[in-house]
């Protein structure tokens, strides 16, 4: 399968914990976006990368949530501290950008979801 | 700020019928681009269709079709021959160059038998 795959797909967690989730995108996409969903909402932007770079963080991203895409290839999302408000599913997506291209398809992810007890 | 509006919780539909679903977008972004994605009941989300801001044509594909009104900024969505595979949450979202996605809070659509 050459899908966008999460792992793991639930994690239940105490207060005050950290977690950490991985992403493994489509493997040509050079982009890479992190989101996060809570129930009967859309998903709202985390972050992105452009291979390794992380290029833009949203305001939801406190400073307890950090991301890393060290390779270029997968990445990893960690809360540290995490608190009840943290439960959501948090959606993986990548795609391809290509010089001169926009609005590109973004492949998503079956999703993490994240249970803090 | 980019902004997407959808402004039907819920929507039903008989099977074989048609369905309009509504969104409203606000950007002040000139190069700009808008989607409609499909998140089945535990499920991952996939696209439906993809039409840039710039271009005055609806984007078509198969039984799904936009109604694209740049002046209105409205970029609904209209399935026909609905089948009961259709059933599933549809967001809404736009984009700009860089590929920030902002998401509307969706349409669950139910389809009937």
């Amino acid at each position: 399968d050459t899908g966008v795959s999460q792992d793991p797909r639930h994690k239940i967690t105490k207060r005050g914990q950290n977690v950490t989730f991985r992403c493994d995108p489509i493997s040509e996409h050079n982009r890479l976006y992190w989101y996060r969903q809570t129930l009967g909402q859309g998903p709202e932007f985390l972050t992105y990368f452009q291979n390794e770079a992380q290029l833009e963080k949203s305001r939801l991203l406190s400073d307890r949530f950090s991301a890393e895409r060290p390779k270029g290839s997968f990445s990893t999302l960690e809360i540290q501290r995490t608190e009840q408000g943290d439960s959501a599913m948090y959606l993986c997506a990548s795609s391809l950008s290509q010089r001169g291209a926009g609005g590109n398809e973004q492949f998503f992810g079956p999703g993490t979801r994240l249970t803090v007890l | 700020a980019q902004t997407v509006t959808q402004s039907q919780p819920e929507m039903s539909v008989q099977e074989a019928e048609t369905v309009t679903l509504s969104c409203t977008y606000d950007t002040s972004e000139s190069d700009y681009y808008l989607f409609w994605y499909k998140q089945p009941p535990s499920r991952q989300m996939i696209l439906v269709i993809r039409q840039e801001a710039y271009k005055q044509q609806n984007a078509t594909e198969n039984r799904f079709s936009v109604n694209f009104q740049k002046a209105a900024k409205s970029f609904s969505l209209k399935i026909s021959d609905s089948q009961l595979g259709d059933a599933a949450m549809y967001f809404c979202a736009g984009g700009d160059y860089g590929q920030n996605f902002v998401f509307g809070p969706g349409t669950r659509l139910s389809v009937l038998p």
